[in-house]
């Protein structure tokens, strides 16, 4: 079974739209939190890290963690169609931070 | 932007062969690490090195080994290739101080047969 589990599998929004991602583990250990994105044909690239409680903006993307229910969200304000990608949720444990656990992934797609 | 490049791009293989999969970074990052990816799994972590020498267990070691023989490089052996392994492979590397984002390669897909 997968430490990181991710939902829903695929989102299709407008274009100008809310997209809202989500995130979850079974593995209270994980203290770290990061969100990848993954265009066709291409590497993982990181979107931002989260480590504590509450929520960290950066442009358009805001993710909420809440350790107490491991939950983790990605929200995508203004959604463009460059943002339709793979969106890989990741988690760490405080003692082996560099070793990432992935969840299988959420396929956003994004119309024009 | 960190840079980091993987070959070949596209490999097939025999089951039974051997098969290396090369990683180079320029970033002078100590950690390198190496994933699968397939299809309801995400990124599954194989092996991964916190520099020249050393190499750790992932998740799913079984089937591969890797060398570490500079900071820059990071290798991935099949040594016996079976049609389970048909994967598309990427290398990582990430700098082991305040979090350590890791930097992925481009990707090797690999069909063995």
């Amino acid at each position: 079974q997968q430490k990181v589990q991710q939902s829903p599998e695929s989102l299709s929004v407008p274009e100008g739209g809310m997209a809202s991602l989500n995130c979850t583990s079974s593995d209270r250990n994980f203290q770290y939190f990061w969100w990848y994105r993954q265009h066709s044909g291409e590497g993982p690239k990181a979107l931002m890290s989260i480590f504590s409680d509450g929520d960290k903006k950066e442009g358009r993307f805001t993710a909420h963690l809440n350790k107490a229910s491991l939950h983790v969200s990605l929200h995508i304000r203004d959604s463009q169609p460059s943002d339709s990608a793979l969106y890989f949720c990741a988690a760490s444990e405080q003692s082996n931070y560099n070793v990432l656990y992935f969840g299988s992934g959420t396929k956003l797609t994004v119309e024009p | 932007e960190a840079a980091v490049t993987q070959s070949p791009r596209n490999k097939v293989a025999v089951t039974g062969g051997k098969v290396t999969l090369s990683c180079n970074q320029t970033n002078n990052h100590n950690n390198m690490y190496w994933y699968r990816q397939d299809t309801g799994h995400g990124l599954r972590l194989i092996h991964y090195s916190y520099g020249a020498g050393s190499t750790e267990k992932g998740d799913i070691p079984d089937g591969y080994k890797a060398s570490r023989p500079s900071q820059e490089n990071f290798s991935l052996i099949l040594e016996l290739a079976t049609p389970s392994q048909t994967s598309v492979y990427f290398c990582a590397s990430g700098d082991a101080a305040g979090g350590d984002t890791q930097y992925f390669g481009p990707g090797t897909r690999l069909l063995v047969l």
